[in-house]
């Protein structure tokens, strides 16, 4: 596809309950990003991927939080036992290597219920 | 740490009422400034990248500035379809291999016609 895409676009699970985002990035992009805004805040980074390695797991707030890539392109962002404060927007960008523009998807709206 | 501070929080002008946004950041090694523009419901927008003090670009109305420590988004005779969060991000350079980007929690930008 021409930009980054994510899926589902909006998702509402009830608490306790585990939830999966997916990420397509920009075709040959090798750099992937994960970012959380939550309403009204500013973005906050998750994790990091450089082809399949993630070098900076720095940003995910609890170990309930996991992320994955596989053959250098999809990502899936995985949230056990979701809690309210999930609730947010979670942001994923791609970049052509870790220097290039920095491109985000439209986002995918979790509301934990 | 990394540091990125914008002001006004929230701006209203006039259509045709040229103004700037202010980006203040604290880096260590700056490899990149960012602006994006974001709309109510949708991704960030990539608008402009600066690497180093001087460095200025434009596009339409809008023009990014970049000092040692600080940015500017001036628009110039804005019009109603302005209207939207600006976000400023630093890429820093300070070891690690991370490429991560730390936001700013934006401007909220309307322009009334």
């Amino acid at each position: 596809g021409a930009g980054v895409s994510q899926s589902p676009s909006n998702k509402v699970t009830e608490k306790g309950k585990d939830v999966e985002l997916r990420c397509d990035p920009i075709s040959g992009h090798t750099a992937l990003y994960w970012y959380r805004q939550s309403l009204g805040q500013g973005l906050e980074f998750l994790i990091y991927f450089q082809g399949n390695s993630a070098p900076d797991k720095s940003g995910l707030p609890s170990d309930r939080f996991s992320a994955e890539r596989t053959g250098g392109s999809v990502s899936t962002l995985t949230i056990q036992r979701t809690q309210q404060e999930d609730s947010a927007v979670y942001l994923c960008a791609s970049s052509l290597g870790g220097q290039g523009t920095i491109y985000f998807g439209e986002g995918s709206w979790l509301t934990v219920v | 740490e990394d540091q990125v501070t914008q002001s006004p929080e929230a701006l209203r002008l006039q259509e045709g009422e040229s103004s700037s946004l202010n980006c203040s950041y604290t880096v260590s090694g700056l490899r990149g400034l960012f602006w994006y523009r974001q709309d109510p419901g949708k991704g960030p927008e990539f608008l402009f990248t600066l690497y180093s003090a001087g460095e200025e670009k434009e596009k339409e109305r809008l023009k990014a500035t970049l000092t040692k420590k600080e940015s500017f988004l001036h628009i110039t005779a804005p019009k109603p379809e302005d209207s939207a969060t600006y976000l400023c991000a630093v890429q820093g350079g300070g070891g690690g291999a991370t490429n991560k980007l730390i936001f700013g929690t934006g401007t909220l930008l309307a322009v009334q016609p």
